[in-house]
């Protein structure tokens, strides 16, 4: 089955800093790669996701790459806010089926410090 | 409306006490999950309805039963829990067979078993 690396699993900055997560799978089927971001007692949020036939995706400060050959994917929020202080969780599967199973990484704990 | 409704946000029951989660989407999804979550971890699929068949038990103990009464409400039905059952229990939905792959979570049940 599929198996999501996650690092780091815990990452501080400042705000107004970038920060990155990396995540590594090993299944070369899978095709879809989601980003969850959890807020402290609530449901995880999808912020970002990216299909296996795009190599980088964008969304205001958020942006996802991919890399197909090498097998990973990472989360870019760039000008970091305190607000993005959560728990981030990479996730991947083979989607379009009737159902699917998300593999998720285990999570990396994102504090921004203002 | 793009929410799942979990309830109740909070319960505590004893080990011989019988209780449910009850969840609820308006999207038309026709596909609904059940996932555990322990703190510091990711969450783990329990269960998958589709089209309300249940289509994947990722071999829950039987003290946990689901229930799908139609397409927009999903059940969990606790009995005999042990207190290792405590954790967040969240309710997602999707659409199965779009290859959107977004998976709309509800903010989840806490549960403590004493």
């Amino acid at each position: 089955g599929e198996n999501v690396e996650q690092h780091p699993s815990t990452l501080s900055v400042q705000e107004g800093d970038s920060a990155v997560i990396k995540c590594t799978y090993s299944d070369s089927a899978s095709n879809y790669f989601p980003w969850y971001k959890q807020e402290l007692g609530k449901g995880p949020q999808l912020i970002i996701d990216i299909r296996s036939n795009v190599g980088e995706k964008k969304d205001q400060r958020i942006a996802v790459t991919l890399n197909k050959t090498a097998k990973h994917f990472s989360l870019h929020i760039t000008e970091t806010q305190p607000e993005d202080s959560a728990v981030y969780f990479c996730a991947a599967s083979r989607s379009g089926g009737s159902n699917y199973k998300l593999t998720f990484g285990k999570g990396t704990l994102l504090t921004v410090n203002p | 409306d793009t929410e799942v409704t979990q309830t109740p946000k909070h319960l505590v029951m004893g080990m011989t006490n019988k209780k449910s989660l009850k969840c609820e989407q308006h999207m038309g999804h026709r596909a609904m999950y059940w996932y555990k979550q322990k703190a510091k971890k990711p969450p783990e699929l329990m269960f998958v309805y589709s089209y309300e068949k249940l289509s994947i038990n990722e071999s829950v103990p039987s003290r946990f039963s689901p229930e799908c009464p139609n397409s927009s409400l999903l059940n969990l039905h606790l009995h005999a829990l042990q207190p290792e059952d405590s954790a967040l229990y969240l309710c997602a939905s999707d659409n199965p067979g779009t290859g959107t792959g977004e998976l709309f979570f509800g903010e989840g049940s806490r549960l403590t078993v004493l």
